[in-house]
Formats: structure tokens, sequence, C-alpha cells
């Protein structure tokens, strides 16, 4: 079955520190492949997607994702990150065949000054 | 763009009680999915729509669940009766037509936080 797997729970980074968020993913083909980011009451934003074609995908606020086929993994990343970027993180698969999306169960940014 | 909207943003119930939870997609889209989050449990999927067909409702819990697309702008979400395990934020989020096969954008709602008592 699909899955998505976010290892890091909790991370803190001091502002202006660089950023790494994990994702891997199980899938037998190579899915598409999204990061959302949730702040505090809000729901859920796109930051970026990856469908095919450069394996480094530009987003939002500074962000962006590299996707590595042999270690199924969507990482985010953000050279320097603003005390803006709290919230919470979410990295989600949607399989070819399918309409759904499935979400890894985030990752909380904190970020101190 | 009003983006997807959600009503009410907040509701407090006693168990036992009827919960109806609303949206409304962004206008053109033609996939509307209702979600729940809990700490527990994540992001779960309880239903999606195509054109204001039910597609897939394997998510949705139990028979106390039910959701309708009366037309293309507009869903609810009802609980009947509500428990307190019930207690999380629903998300509705919409999408547009599928395009060759991939997997579009999905655009959420900023939820309806319920509580029951």
């Amino acid at each position: 079955a699909q899955s998505v797997t976010q290892p890091d729970i909790h991370i803190t980074v001091s502002e202006g520190a660089s950023l790494e968020l994990r994702c891997n993913y199980s899938y037998g083909a190579t899915p598409y492949l999204f990061w959302y980011v949730q702040s505090p009451g809000q729901g859920l934003q796109l930051l970026l997607k990856y469908f095919s074609g450069d394996t480094l995908v530009q987003g939002i606020k500074g962000f962006e994702a590299e996707f590595k086929r042999s270690q199924s993994s969507f990482n985010l990343r953000k050279p320097s990150v603003h005390w803006s970027d709290a919230a919470e993180y979410f990295c989600a698969v949607g399989p070819y065949n399918t309409d759904k999306l499935i979400f890894g169960t985030g990752t909380r940014l904190q970020v101190f000054p | 763009d009003a983006g997807v909207i959600q009503s009410p943003r907040h509701e407090v119930t006693e168990m036992g009680q009827e919960v109806t939870l609303r949206c409304k997609p962004i206008s053109g889209h033609d996939y509307l999915f209702w979600y729940r989050q809990t700490m527990m449990r994540g992001l779960e999927l309880l239903i999606y729509f195509n054109n204001n067909v039910p597609i897939d409702d394997s998510g949705m819990p139990e028979d106390r669940f039910s959701a309708k697309m009366p037309n293309a702008s507009f869903s609810t979400l009802k609980i009947q009766p509500s428990e307190p395990r019930d207690s999380a934020v629903y998300f509705c989020a919409s999408r547009g037509p599928r395009a060759s096969g991939y997997t579009d954008t999905q655009y959420f709602g900023p939820g309806t936080r319920l509580t029951v008592l």
C-alpha cells in the first residue's frame, strides 16, 4: 500500500538557519508529490508540487524540494528560515491512478529568534 | 477568488446532537474532498465527490456520518448523533478537473473545529 513517512515530528531551528524536512514515500511508481504548510488555526496551503521533469522544484516562500527516485524521498529545504515559517508541514503523495492524496503525519517547525 | 469557504469555523455541541458542517468549493472545481484531522490519526480523507457524485466514501468512519453535494457550489457533512470522539478539525478541499491524468492541486478551506462535549 502507498504510504508517506515524515520521520521528524518536531524540529526546532534558529531564525536564519537552513532547514531540511524529510519525506519518504512507498509507491510502486513515481507518484505526484506535494508539500503543504498549515499555520495555526488555518487550512493547508500548497508550497510546491512535483509531477515530472526537473527533480528540483521551486515553491512559494523561498522553499524548494528535491525528488530523489533512488531514495524514494522528496525533502523540503529552505536556505534561511524566517520566524513566520513556524508551522506544520505535510508531505503528500498522489498515486497516478487515483484522485486521492495520502498525507504524512506532519512535521511541526518551531523557529527561535 | 474567495477560496474554499467553510462554516461554521467553530462548533461546540453536546453528545447526541446533530452537527452539520458546510462547504462551498472554488467556482469551477468539480472535485470536493472532506478530511478530518486529529492528533492521533492525522489527516484522514473521509469522502470525495466528482461532479456532485460521491466517488469514494471508504473513509467515512461509520453510519453516523453522511455527506451530500446537492449542487456544484455546496456540500454538507453531517454527524448524527455526535460523540465526543468526533471532536476534530474537519477540512473541505476542492480541485479542478483532472487534466491528462494528473493529480492536480487540492485547495483547502480554513476548517471547522468541532468539539463534542
